[in-house]
């Protein structure tokens, strides 16, 4: 799989938008990105993913640079229980590789009141 | 729609005796994949199986660990002759297929101690 960068911390007030970026530079064309979280003393937890197009779904939404070199989780209204750790991985299935999804250190995101 | 379950949620060992976590995917889903996370550190994949085969065990210590996913009944991850740094949280997660568009659902994990 190919690597992510993020930044290992970042702060949010409650009730405010939060971007969560993520770097994939070397990304495939048969990569997609995933977000995961993992909250306090528990299992990740599947967030949001995507291929070329921006995503929404009911937790967050995904956009994707054009060039799918980077991409950016966005939680519209942040709340004390987003305070987690974000990764963000990349997948890829291209028949000849399992595709397991690799965790890197993740952008641990903390919510002020 | 039960999600992943996994039992026991704490468990407690004796430096050398035999530790046996248990996994039970999401209902219909065939692929099962353990990660270990060691204490204040990042998820380690250990080994990915689908009924009744061991696909990809590349995370797995070469010794003490083993782990199924039988026909009937849940997977099991074995850690024999358990040492202290074997404490740690093992995740479980499962998924209806291999293709990279399918996301993982993750259990609660087991949280192992060895004394």
């Amino acid at each position: 799989d190919a690597k992510t960068t993020q930044p290992n911390s970042m702060e949010s007030n409650e009730e405010e938008p939060v971007h969560l970026p993520c770097n994939h530079s070397t990304i495939s064309g048969t990569d997609y990105i995933h977000w995961y979280r993992q909250l306090p003393s528990q299992g990740p937890e599947y967030v949001i993913h995507g291929l070329t197009s921006n995503v929404n779904n009911r937790m967050a939404s995904l956009a994707i640079a054009e060039d799918r070199k980077s991409s950016t989780l966005i939680l519209h209204r942040a709340t004390l229980r987003d305070a987690a750790v974000y990764y963000c991985i990349l997948r890829d299935y291209d028949g000849g590789s399992q595709g397991n999804l690799i965790f890197g250190k993740g952008t641990k995101l903390s919510v002020k009141p | 729609n039960a999600g992943v379950m996994q039992n026991p949620r704490h468990l407690v060992r004796r430096r050398g005796q035999e530790a046996r976590l248990r996994c039970s995917p999401v209902k219909g889903h065939s692929h099962v994949y353990w990660y270990r996370q060691l204490p204040e550190e990042g998820l380690k994949f250990m080994v990915y199986l689908q009924k009744e085969n061991i696909i990809d065990e590349s995370g797995m210590p070469k010794e003490r660990f083993s782990a199924e996913f039988p026909k009937e009944g849940p997977s099991i991850l074995r850690i024999q002759q358990v040492v202290r740094g074997d404490s740690a949280a093992y995740f479980c997660a499962s998924s209806p297929g291999i293709q990279a568009n399918y996301g993982y659902t993750f259990g609660s994990g087991t949280r192992l101690t060895v004394v």
